[in-house]
């Protein structure tokens, strides 16, 4: 059973374009949202998180919204940058778990 | 300071050997864990260590895998006569204590090719 859902699977935007990723998921225990960034060759960095008491957190060009009642969470990047290629993924925490749930990733292309 | 490390960075190996991947967490990070990524695939769970015990050892796909950590800092992941579909990217991460809340970081990873 895949718990979370990670869309679109790849992504080709335009320099100064925005990138949108979604994940969504099915377990409501879920009780935190962060999103990983990784370069071709390393190994995933943490990016930017959210705490669902909140429905919006902002970081440069990096905003996680997210829908608790939708049970989705995405990533929003502003004018994106050839910079920002890499693989993206989601991966909610349960309470009580010390395993995050990691989406199947995002490849995101940003042409310049 | 030092983020993880891991050794060997690439390793080929032919069918039905052992092979050992070493992790050199963060010091001080008493939480750690292995994970496996297969060619355009997400991130798949292997093991986790909190200190020098395992607590969940859910994701090892056989019997072939293990994994032990000392002196709750290194820790190296052993395959035991190696099959092709064991090729992948072994990640290494470690976190300041296991659980919520708590940032991985990843090391570069080892390149595992069984030929």
């Amino acid at each position: 059973q895949q718990q979370v859902k990670q869309s679109p699977q790849s992504l080709i935007v335009q320099k100064g374009g925005i990138s949108i990723i979604n994940c969504a998921y099915e377990n409501t225990a879920f009780d935190y949202f962060p999103w990983y960034q990784q370069f071709p060759g390393k190994g995933p960095a943490l990016l930017i998180a959210i705490r669902p008491d909140v429905s919006e957190k902002k970081e440069g060009r990096f905003t996680i919204s997210f829908n608790k009642s939708a049970k989705q969470f995405s990533l929003h990047i502003m004018d994106s940058q050839p910079g920002d290629s890499a693989t993206y993924f989601c991966a909610p925490f349960r309470r009580g778990s010390y395993i995050p749930t990691f989406g199947r990733g995002t490849s995101l292309i940003v042409h310049p | 300071g030092a983020g993880v490390s891991q050794s060997p960075s690439n390793k080929v190996t032919e069918k039905g050997k052992d092979v050992e991947l070493r992790c050199d967490p963060i010091s001080g990070h008493t939480a750690l864990y292995w994970y496996r990524q297969s060619l355009g695939q997400g991130l798949e769970f292997l093991i986790y260590f909190q200190g020098n015990s395992a607590p969940d050892k859910s994701g090892l796909p056989s019997d072939r895998f293990s994994a032990e950590r000392t002196g709750g800092s290194v820790s190296t992941l052993t395959i035991q006569r190696t099959q092709q579909e064991d090729s992948a990217v072994y990640l290494c991460a470690s976190t300041v204590q296991g659980g919520i809340y708590n940032e991985q970081f990843f090391g570069p990873g080892t390149r595992l090719t069984v030929l």
